[in-house]
């Protein structure tokens, strides 16, 4: 069972570059998030996605963008990269419910320099 | 808004010791709260969790109970191996006004080491 996964595992970007982070999950959920993880503040929601062809923003969704085109894959795009995106950003993926438990994918490590 | 706190680390035990990690929440509405472990190289992985008052959750020989009257969710072990060394994240889950969706909100996380 594959649970959530992320492509690429890492990544370096030149200031300007532009690329795509896929996430996919096999479990049939409704929800997909999106987050970055940056030394001590833990990890922050940058979009979220409550169905097929539904987005909507976290507390930093500025310079990204997100797609579901299907419910299984959430897509999140640089369109420009800066050095403030270097991060690692984590998917995660949830069902409907309370307090429904996220699954995270391994992530994905991005340099931009 | 909602934040959590957790108690800075990092936090350096020798195997078998007691392990406490504080965290405490604020929060409008009701919240659920979890405990996240992050090993080296790897996503985060739900290690217990509690959806109401009182709730004790435990896990891995984990446990944490949700205290309201004190906003708090500490993480306990009795006694850690070296195979526990990770980090630790407390969160917090609230619904979007109504709706069965919402978002969670981390601690900034606790770096756990164990040593033989």
């Amino acid at each position: 069972n594959a649970g959530v996964t992320q492509t690429p595992k890492f990544r370096v970007l030149k200031t300007g570059q532009s690329m795509t982070l896929l996430c996919a999950q096999d479990m049939n959920h409704e929800y997909m998030y999106w987050y970055r993880q940056d030394p001590g503040m833990g990890l922050r929601l940058i979009h979220y996605s409550v169905g097929e062809g539904t987005t909507a923003k976290g507390e930093v969704p500025d310079g990204y963008n997100v797609s579901r085109l299907k419910k299984q894959n959430f897509l999140l795009g640089l369109e420009s990269a800066a050095p403030s995106q270097t991060s690692v950003y984590f998917c995660a993926s949830s069902g409907t419910g309370r307090g429904n438990t996220q699954y995270f994918g391994p992530g994905t490590r991005l340099t931009v320099l | 808004g909602n934040s959590v706190t957790q108690m800075e680390g990092p936090v350096t035990l020798s195997e078998e010791a007691f392990l406490t990690i504080n965290c405490t929440y604020t929060a409008t509405g009701y919240p659920s709260l979890f405990w996240y472990v992050q090993y080296p190289g790897e996503g985060l992985q739900l290690l217990l969790k509690a959806t109401k008052a009182d709730d004790k959750g435990s896990n891995k020989g984990f446990e944490a109970t949700y205290r309201k009257e004190t906003t708090s969710f500490h993480l306990e072990k009795g006694s850690v191996q070296v195979s526990d060394s990770a980090v630790y994240f407390c969160a917090l889950f609230t619904n979007a006004g109504g709706t069965s969706y919402g978002k969670l909100t981390f601690g900034q996380g606790t770096i756990l080491t164990v040593h033989p």
